[in-house]
């Protein structure tokens, strides 16, 4: 079975630090990796995915991961934190498999907080 | 493009009544999910369609919770009778099928259920 894991439930950074949300996973084979934002009482909205081709990933909202198989880690940075970025990430997992619909695997999410 | 469509957005029901959600995925999409989100987790797939018929339902409570998608399009889930535990947001996703790229998952705003 296949499983993330989000180290940190809460992430707090000052205005234009630099932001990063760990995601660690866990599988017999590469999977495909997701990341998803929801802001508060909205839906979750894809970030980016990785998907076995390029390792660095570019996502939305300047947001981008690393898939990292020696590590196991899908880690997600932003170079700088606007206080829109405010929000709960979730990284997500699913088999890596074409052609047929996705079942994702969700971690427990990391609530980012952005000060001034 | 219309995003995924749910309604109600709130609910508040007592414990051991029924209640209902719906959802109408984006025009096209052949596949639909709906997941349940605890407060403080991640989603977990309750069900997902292709189409009018189910792929997945393993981790559907089916003594309380139903749910169908006639026609393969829009999709109620209801629970009868609804306990305390069954408080969460109701999401529905829609993604397409594709051959060659792995779909990505359209979640739409959500259902609060409060179970008093």
């Amino acid at each position: 079975a296949q499983s993330v894991t989000q180290l940190g439930s809460h992430v707090s950074v000052s205005e234009g630090a630099l932001v990063l949300l760990r995601c660690n996973y866990s599988s017999s084979v590469p999977p495909y990796l997701f990341w998803y934002v929801q802001y508060p009482n909205q839906g979750l909205q894809l970030l980016l995915k990785y998907t076995s081709a390029a390792t660095l990933v570019k996502g939305i909202n300047g947001f981008e991961a690393e898939f990292k198989k020696s590590e196991t880690s899908f880690h997600l940075t932003k170079p700088s934190a606007h206080m829109s970025d405010a929000a709960e990430y979730f990284c997500a997992v699913s088999p890596p498999i074409t052609g047929t619909a996705s079942k994702l695997t969700f971690g427990t999410g990391t609530r980012l907080q952005v000060t001034l | 493009e219309a995003g995924v469509a749910q309604s109600p957005r709130y609910k508040i029901i007592e414990k051991r009544q029924s209640v209902a959600f719906w959802c109408n995925p984006i025009s096209g999409h052949a596949t639909l999910y709906w997941y349940q989100q605890i407060l403080g987790q991640g989603p977990k797939l309750l069900i997902q369609f292709q189409n009018n018929g189910v792929v997945d339902d393993s981790q559907l409570p089916k003594d309380r919770f139903s749910a169908e998608r006639l026609k393969g399009v829009d999709s109620t889930l209801k629970i009868q009778p609804a306990k305390l535990e069954d408080s969460a947001v109701y999401l529905c996703a829609s993604s397409p099928l594709t051959q060659y790229l792995t779909d990505t998952q359209y979640f739409g705003p959500g259902t609060r259920l409060t179970v008093l």
